[in-house]
């Protein structure tokens, strides 16, 4: 099957920095990623639909200027978590649309990156 | 609002049983679900799927049964090997949606015994 790559796999950063979690298409041009994220207990959210070449779109809730996407190429979506926060903290990951597949079986997900807040 | 619900964290099996999983849903718009299997450090893959106008699909050893009336659908593997220890997550989503936004459950610990 396709390969999704992201990385780091985990961060550790002090309270107000910024971090960049990448996420890349190794074998094919991925034109939609998406990003998802997960607390302890709860289930994979999804946060935002990351487009190459335009904006992301934005779950309800999922603050735009906080979580800033960019897809400027078709096999490369990052995510940088801006003047993150404890709350912050999370399991965040990705995937990616194999084009022209319309079944959700050719979704292919990264193994996600583990942040951590100090 | 969790509208995907795998009320089980976990599940232990010896091996060569059957393993059953369940989900439950909310949202009466979704009209098709997934299964994705995940183990430690790597990404959730795809394992089988159903649409809502079937009750059940067979792919070898896992088998998916959608009850609508009672919007619960459940994994069956069968027979139970230890390759199958992994974290299984129920997804669901909708054609109205694109078939694109997956709304995942919490997933279930499967630990299969030797």
């Amino acid at each position: 099957g396709a390969v999704v790559s992201q990385h780091p796999s985990w961060v550790i950063c002090k309270s107000g920095t910024s971090v960049k979690i990448e996420c890349r298409s190794l074998d094919f041009q991925a034109t939609t990623m998406f990003w998802y994220r997960q607390f302890p207990k709860q289930s994979l959210m999804l946060m935002a639909t990351s487009n190459e070449g335009s904006k992301a779109t934005y779950e309800q809730g999922v603050e735009k200027d906080k979580f800033l996407i960019n897809h400027a190429s078709l096999t490369l979506s990052t995510l940088t978590v801006t003047s993150a926060h404890p709350e912050d903290s999370s399991f965040y990951i990705c995937s990616a649309r194999v084009p022209l597949a319309g079944i959700n079986e050719k979704l292919f997900f990264g193994s996600g990156t583990q942040l951590s807040v100090l | 609002d969790q509208q995907v619900k795998q009320n089980s964290p976990s599940l232990s099996v010896q091996e060569g049983r059957i393993s059953i999983l369940n989900c439950d849903y909310t949202n009466s718009m979704f009209d098709y679900f997934l299964w994705y299997k995940k183990y430690p450090a790597e990404g959730p893959t795809f394992l089988i799927s159903i649409s809502s106008i079937k009750d059940k699909n067979e792919d070898g050893r896992f088998t998916v049964f959608l009850n609508k009336s009672a919007k619960h659908l459940s994994l069956h593997i069968v027979p139970s090997q230890p390759g199958d220890s992994a974290v299984y997550f129920c997804a669901a989503t909708s054609g109205r949606f694109g078939n694109e936004k997956l709304t995942f459950g919490t997933g279930t610990r499967l630990t299969i015994i030797p």
